[in-house]
């Protein structure tokens, strides 16, 4: 069965300091990949998108970048937090037969 | 209903209750996804209906879509507790882009 992580769980971090968050995905080779932010009480807003390794696309620009160095891997990253960084990460993973996106348990950011 | 610049909808109701939310999007789309979200965790897939579809039912669930007038719903009947969870319609931009979601619906059940 496939499986999807996140780390951290959460984080506090102050402003103006980096920031990597991962995703990795188990049992499953070539999915594409999906990273969203959604601040409280808001909706998901989509940040990057990856249909292979080494290929990222950017949906919406927020100061963050993203990385897919593995197959399995999706890499969220900044080097300078904002305090407007802060909210809920989700990760997402999707292929041909599960058609919908499935999204990981998220990672809480808080930039103080 | 979701989407535009309408703020999260929130509605409460007692159990056993039907409910029924809307959800209105801007571009093309021959599938909608529902997913729900409890508090502090990542989104569940709860319904998708294809546009061949109209009308779709999983347990309590119905979902219908209107591709004429780009508008879709989802009805819970006989509400429970465990049924309070915020609720997000989804389209397609395409396959490899992703989703883009509406603006959500909270839906609070009493006792």
């Amino acid at each position: 069965a496939q499986t999807i992580h996140q780390w951290p769980v959460a984080e506090i971090k102050a402003v103006g300091s980096p920031l990597s968050l991962g995703c990795t995905i188990k049992g499953k080779s070539s999915p594409n990949l999906y990273w969203y932010w959604q601040a409280t009480g808001g909706t998901l807003q989509q940040l990057f998108y990856s249909i292979t390794v080494g290929q990222v696309e950017s949906v919406v620009q927020l100061n963050l970048s993203a990385s897919r160095p593995k197959d399995d891997q999706f890499i969220l990253s900044t080097e300078k937090l904002l305090l407007s960084h802060s909210g809920f990460y989700l990760c997402a993973w999707r292929d041909r037969v599960h058609q919908a996106p499935l999204f990981g348990e998220g990672t809480r950011l808080s930039v103080l | 209903s979701q989407w535009g610049e309408e703020n999260l909808q929130a509605l409460s109701i007692q159990e056993g209750e039907d409910v029924t939310m809307n959800c209105s999007y801007k571009t093309y789309t021959t599938v909608v996804h529902w997913y729900r979200q409890d508090s502090g965790r990542g989104p569940a897939l709860i319904i998708l209906i294809r546009s061949n579809e109209r009308e779709k039912r999983s347990g309590r669930l119905r979902a219908t879509l209107d591709t004429s007038s780009q508008s879709s719903s989802l009805s819970i009947t006989a509400a429970q507790c465990e049924d309070t969870a915020v609720y997000f319609c989804a389209t397609d931009r395409n396959y490899a882009q992703g989703l883009t979601f509406g603006l959500g619906t909270r839906v609070s059940v009493f006792p």
